[in-house]
């Protein structure tokens, strides 16, 4: 168990349609990261946070936003869903972000499926 | 833009030797790179990360060799595991703090 927990586990949804996934950083990480993990796609890096602030900025489309809250756990929200969107999106966290380095802590992922 | 390539997707070891998993990368201005392990059904785990002021790094059982010269960046695996059976890839951090992975080895290890 790496401290960071992720939910949903799974979700099933519509084309069209939003949905936001969520993630509480392990204990004393100021840093939140999103990956997505598609067939097509491999895995990517989305954008990261640190201590409400975002700090890096991977391919994450204008369909989807995140933000860091004051507790410092992290929503990812994606819109105007398509079927490419099919995917597994991983938070991970760190105690530091990706200028100082260090190790990232992934959760379980949520595995989201758009029909 | 950036890419990062790994020469083999697939590499088969025998149990107790080592591994050697490579990888290419394209931005000379990369400042900072990271090993990631997946086995199957699971998520990603952090294995190691490298800055491009160092050229080796050690952890445990595993080492980062990172030539900027030729644009390359190596894991080592010592006395490989079944264990260590998993996908592995890396990472770079380029331009404007973006990360780009690789698509990814498949190791395997033979008991």
């Amino acid at each position: 168990d790496s401290g960071v927990t992720q939910t949903p586990k799974h979700l099933i949804t519509a084309t069209g349609q939003r949905v936001t996934l969520r993630c509480s950083p392990r204990s004393g990480d100021l840093s939140v990261y999103w990956y997505q993990q598609s067939l097509d796609q491999g895995l990517q890096f989305l954008i990261q946070y640190y201590n409400g602030e975002e700090r890096a900025k991977g391919n994450i489309l204008e369909r989807f936003s995140a933000q860091q809250f004051p507790d410092l756990h992290s929503e990812l929200n994606l819109s105007s869903l398509e079927l490419g969107d099919s995917a597994l999106y991983f938070c991970a966290s760190s105690v530091g972000g990706l200028d100082r380095g260090g190790e990232q802590y992934f959760g379980p992922g949520t595995r989201l499926t758009v029909t | 833009g950036e890419s990062v390539g790994l020469h083999l997707p697939t590499l088969s070891v025998q149990e107790g030797d080592n591994s050697i998993i490579n990888c290419a990368y394209s931005n000379s201005a990369s400042d900072y790179f990271i090993w990631y392990k997946q086995e199957s059904g699971k998520g990603p785990q952090f294995i190691i990360d490298i800055r491009s002021n160092m050229d080796k790094r050690q952890g445990q059982r595993v080492t980062v060799l990172l030539n900027k010269t030729v644009k390359h960046l190596s894991l080592q695996i010592a006395a490989t595991q079944p264990g260590d059976s998993a996908v592995y890839f890396c990472a770079e951090k380029g331009g404007a703090n973006n990360l780009f992975f690789g698509t990814g080895t498949r190791l395997t290890v033979i008991p």
